[in-house]
C-alpha cells in the first residue's frame, strides 16, 4: 500500500514570494510522482513528474520539485508566485510496476496575497 | 482542445433517483479512472479500466457502478444516490507504456443531491 502527506491544508503567501508545499510519501515499491493543480471547478492539471534520473524536477508556470529519497519527500517549490498561482496542489504517487492506482494527497490551498 | 470529456459539468440529482456521468476521451488512452473527490479531502478510487479489465476497489459502495462499452468512453452509474454522494466526480486516462506515466483528468462533474 502506498500514501501521501500533504502536511499543510492552507498556504498564504503573499505575491512575489516564495512558496514550498510539502509531500510526502510512503510505499514499499519505487514510486512514480506526480504534483498537479486544480482550478476551482476544473478538473486537475499535471504540472510535473518525476519518473527516474535527476532528483530536480521542473515544471510548468516556474513550478519545480525535488525528490528526495531518503525522506520519502517530494516538495514542489516556485521563487516567485502570481496572483494566478492561487489553486489547489495536489501531490500523487503511483508505483512503477504494473498496477494502475495513483494515490492522491489531500491538497494544499494555495492563497496568493496581493 | 479537451482530451478528456465529462458531461455534464454540473449535475443535480434527486435523492434515490438514479443518475449517470459520462466521459469520453480522444487519446485512445487504455487506462480510464474515475475518482471521488469531496472538500478538503483527497480524491478517491471508486474504479478503473485496464483495457477492457474491470478494477473496483474494495470499498466503493455497491449503489456506484460503471460502464465501458469501447475505449472512448466509460460511464459512472449511480443506482440510487444519498445525500453522501454530493460530490465532484472526475474522469481520469492513461496510456500504459514506458513514457506513458500520467495520468490526464476531465474537468469533472459536480454532482449535487437533493
Amino acid at each position: 500500500a502506498q500514501s501521501v502527506t500533504q502536511l499543510d491544508s492552507q498556504v498564504p503567501v503573499f505575491e512575489e514570494a516564495p512558496v514550498e508545499l510539502r509531500c510526502n510519501y510512503s510505499s514499499s515499491v519505487s514510486v512514480y510522482l506526480f504534483w498537479y493543480v486544480q482550478y476551482p471547478n476544473q478538473g486537475l492539471q499535471l504540472l510535473l513528474k518525476y519518473l527516474s534520473g535527476s532528483t530536480l524536477v521542473k515544471g510548468i508556470n516556474g513550478f519545480e520539485a525535488e525528490f528526495n529519497k531518503s525522506q520519502t519527500s517530494f516538495h514542489l517549490r516556485k521563487p516567485s508566485v502570481h496572483i494566478s498561482d492561487t489553486a489547489e496542489y495536489f501531490c500523487a504517487v503511483r508505483d512503477s510496476g504494473g498496477y494502475q492506482k495513483v494515490t492522491f494527497g489531500i491538497g494544499t490551498k494555495l492563497q496568493v496575497i496581493p | 482542445d479537451a482530451m478528456v470529456i465529462q458531461n455534464p459539468r454540473y449535475q443535480v440529482t434527486q435523492f434515490g433517483k438514479p443518475v449517470t456521468l459520462s466521459c469520453s476521451q480522444t487519446l485512445n488512452h487504455n487506462v480510464m479512472y474515475w475518482y471521488q473527490q469531496k472538500s478538503s479531502q483527497a480524491q478517491k478510487l471508486l474504479f478503473h479500466y485496464y483495457d477492457k479489465d474491470f478494477n473496483n476497489e474494495a470499498d466503493t459502495p455497491d449503489n456506484f457502478q460503471s460502464r465501458r462499452p469501447n475505449t472512448s468512453f466509460c460511464f459512472l452509474d449511480i443506482r440510487s444516490p444519498g445525500l453522501g454522494d454530493a460530490a465532484m466526480y472526475l474522469c481520469a486516462t492513461r496510456r500504459t507504456g514506458a513514457m506513458n506515466t500520467e495520468a490526464f483528468f476531465g474537468q469533472g462533474t459536480r454532482l449535487t443531491v437533493v
